[in-house]
């Protein structure tokens, strides 16, 4: 594997459905974020993890729960979610420190696809 | 604070002719600029970035973006359009520091871009 992958790329879940989507980056970075993005709206950061540690949470309603358990992987948690929950939901990375940090370019997954219904 | 304006939700060009996709920002430090195109269900690749170095840019597929600092302008264009082209494209602003800390990446709202045969 290379790059950002995400699983599953599609997902439908009833609204008191739990899941999980996985995010798992093979770039040797060490900042990950997760991203949604919805019909007719602009990209919406989540959150952002630093080496493991969360740096940024935009307001995220509790039904979203992430959990960043090394550098390499991020997965968000979803319980009792909301029909206008339904998006799409990327991952993205990129290297914190050093030169590369200081214009924080991000490589994103492909994404996942989801549905709540 | 940063923030990205494209103007034009939805541009439509001939198979052949120019593509313009412009983008103006606004930041409170020098920018660095980057444009992600987005093909339908995929996640966002990068196609160029400034990074202060030359102010005319080019990236991959044959795209090219010219920073103008007069102008807070960073357009995208491609001489010739293909159909394969056709996708979504996002205009994108971080800052940085001198501590080398991400500064977060700030997306417009992207711009559709159709090609017809």
């Amino acid at each position: 594997e290379t790059g950002v992958t995400q699983t599953p790329r599609h997902l439908v879940m009833g609204m008191t459905n739990k899941k999980s989507l996985k995010c798992e980056q093979h770039l040797g970075h060490n900042a990950m974020y997760w991203y949604k993005q919805s019909a007719k709206k602009p990209l919406e950061l989540m959150f952002v993890y630093n080496f493991k540690e969360q740096t940024e949470n935009n307001s995220v309603p509790s039904r979203f729960s992430p959990e960043c358990p090394n550098s390499s992987h991020l997965f968000l948690h979803l319980h009792t979610l909301q029909p206008e929950d339904s998006a799409l939901y990327l991952c993205a990375s990129s290297q914190d420190g050093g030169l590369a940090a200081t214009y924080n370019e991000q490589f994103f997954g492909p994404g996942t696809r989801l549905t709540v219904l | 604070a940063q923030s990205v304006t494209q103007l034009g939700s939805h541009v439509s060009v001939s198979e052949g002719a120019l593509v313009l996709l412009r983008c103006n920002y606004s930041s409170s430090v020098p920018p660095y600029l980057f444009w992600y195109v987005q093909y339908p269900n995929q996640g966002l690749q990068l196609l160029l970035k400034y990074t202060s170095a030359a102010t005319l840019v080019k990236g991959i597929n044959g795209f090219e973006a010219e920073f103008k600092k007069s102008e807070t302008s960073f357009h995208l264009t491609k001489p010739s359009a293909h159909m394969s082209d056709a996708a979504e494209y996002f205009c994108a602003v971080s800052g940085h520091n001198s501590g080398g800390s991400n500064y977060k990446l700030t997306f417009g709202k992207g711009t559709l871009l159709t090609v017809n045969p």
